[in-house]
């Protein structure tokens, strides 16, 4: 299977704690965004990264949260000290370099529950 | 007033119905995105349209620019096609392809 994929697909923590996520995109894809899908509300944007650089992120992003994509290939996104408004589907999504109209392919996401 | 907005939020059709899920945005765009949601939170993009009209099988997106409006159609519809329907807009402000959500429109289409 050549899809974006994310591990752990199911999470549950205390709240406090830390929590890592990993996101590997499509392998020729340098583009790489991360989202978060709270219940019954569509998907917004937190950060995106072009080959190893984090060009963008959404004021959603405090400082508990950090992404980073060392070598341009897979990425990690890390949540300290996780509160329950951080439960949350996260996605990651991958596109080819190119225009900004390149199709978006999304993982299977994420799913943060903050007890 | 959020930058992107659908209706209807939910719809629920018969088998068979002709279906049309509607999109409007507010922000100049490089892209309308039409994608599918199915329980357990996957993804997959439907259509990528800039102008027009789009057709793959039943679901046809068209795009009207001056009016800043999209619609999504799904012709004879089939309760596989339930699932949440979303549309995303990518802001030809910056140009790097990130996309601004609509809230998604829950579709059920019952036998």
């Amino acid at each position: 299977d050549t899809g974006v994929s994310q591990d752990p697909r199911h999470k549950i923590t205390k709240r406090g704690q830390n929590v890592t996520f990993r996101c590997d995109p499509i392998s020729e894809h340098n583009r790489l965004y991360w989202y978060r899908q709270t219940l019954g509300q569509g998907p917004e944007f937190l950060t995106y990264f072009q080959n190893e650089a984090q060009l963008e992120k959404s004021r959603l992003l405090s400082d508990r949260f950090s992404a980073e994509r060392p070598k341009g290939s897979f990425s990690t996104l890390e949540i300290q000290r996780t509160e329950q408004g951080d439960s949350a589907m996260y996605l990651c999504a991958s596109s080819r370099r190119g225009p900004s109209t390149d199709t978006q392919y999304f993982g299977p996401g994420t799913r943060l529950t903050v007890l | 007033k959020n930058e992107v907005e659908q209706s209807p939020q939910n719809l629920t059709a018969q088998e068979g119905e002709f279906i049309t899920i509607n999109c409007s945005y507010s922000v100049g765009i490089s892209a309308l995105h039409w994608l599918q949601q199915h329980p357990g939170g996957g993804i997959v993009s439907l259509f990528m349209l800039s102008s027009g009209k789009k057709k793959h099988g039943r679901l046809i997106a068209t795009i009207n620019i001056q009016e800043k409006h999209s619609s999504l159609h799904i012709t004879a519809s089939h309760p596989r096609d339930s699932a949440v329907y979303i549309c995303a807009a990518a802001s030809r402000a910056v140009n790097t392809g990130k996309l601004i959500f609509g809230q998604g429109t829950t579709l059920q289409v019952k036998p």
